[in-house]
């Protein structure tokens, strides 16, 4: 099946910082790709759709100033939180959907965003 | 704007067991429906893609159904094993706003005993 990594797995950060998490797929183009974010116990909440080439598209009530998105190749978008604040702290999930399979979503490891 | 909603909550049995996992999502205009394991502290694994033209589909100790006109599928694991123990997400995926999305339900959190 179809691999999507991201980095880095885990984070800590200081309030008012900003960070970076990058999401590849590995072994296919993504023209698409998807963040996600999860509270404790809660579901997956689409933020934002990312396509390669253009500005993304964020959901409502998602800040596009705070969560800068940038998919600037077929394997890679990059998601930065800036002026990170604890109610930032979250698990962040991102997905790529691949073309060749029916528009399967396959979807990275997670990271864990921890704002102190 | 689709809601999903997963039924149960949690689930317990004992191993050897099989059981039904339920979703049900209220726009039924949904181009295909994915059924996906969560471990703690995870990401998400594939499990099963049905198409909206579809009624299921197989994978191994797997089996996922799909209803689309009356918005339910349902999620049949055969022989349980500790190692199925996870969350359980459903998705469908429709096309909303010019762009291909899923919509995921809470999830099923399965407990296997051995």
């Amino acid at each position: 099946g179809a691999v999507v990594s991201q980095h880095p797995s885990r984070v800590i950060c200081k309030s008012g910082t900003s960070v970076k998490i990058e999401c590849r797929s590995l072994d296919f183009q993504a023209t698409t790709m998807f963040w996600y974010r999860q509270f404790p116990k809660q579901s997956l909440m689409l933020m934002a759709t990312s396509n390669e080439g253009s500005k993304a598209t964020y959901e409502q009530g998602v800040e596009k100033d705070k969560f800068l998105i940038n998919h600037a190749s077929l394997t890679l978008s990059t998601l930065t939180v800036t002026s990170a604040h604890p109610e930032d702290s979250s698990f962040y999930i991102c997905s790529a959907r691949s073309l060749r399979d029916n528009y399967e979503q396959y979807f990275g490891p997670g990271t864990r965003l921890t704002v102190t | 704007k689709q809601e999903v909603t997963q039924i149960p909550a949690a689930l317990s049995v004992p191993e050897g067991e099989n059981l039904v996992l339920n979703c049900s999502f209220t726009d039924s205009a949904i181009y295909n429906l994915q059924w996906f394991r969560q471990d703690p502290g995870k990401g998400l694994t594939s499990l099963l893609l049905i198409q909206s033209s579809q009624r299921e589909q197989t994978s191994g100790r797997l089996n996922a159904s799909l209803d689309k006109s009356s918005g339910r599928s349902t999620l049949y694991i055969a022989a349980s094993q500790p190692g199925d123990s996870a969350t359980y997400l459903c998705a469908p995926g429709y096309w909303g706003a010019g762009s291909y999305q899923l919509t995921f339900g809470k999830g099923t959190k399965l407990s296997v005993i051995p």
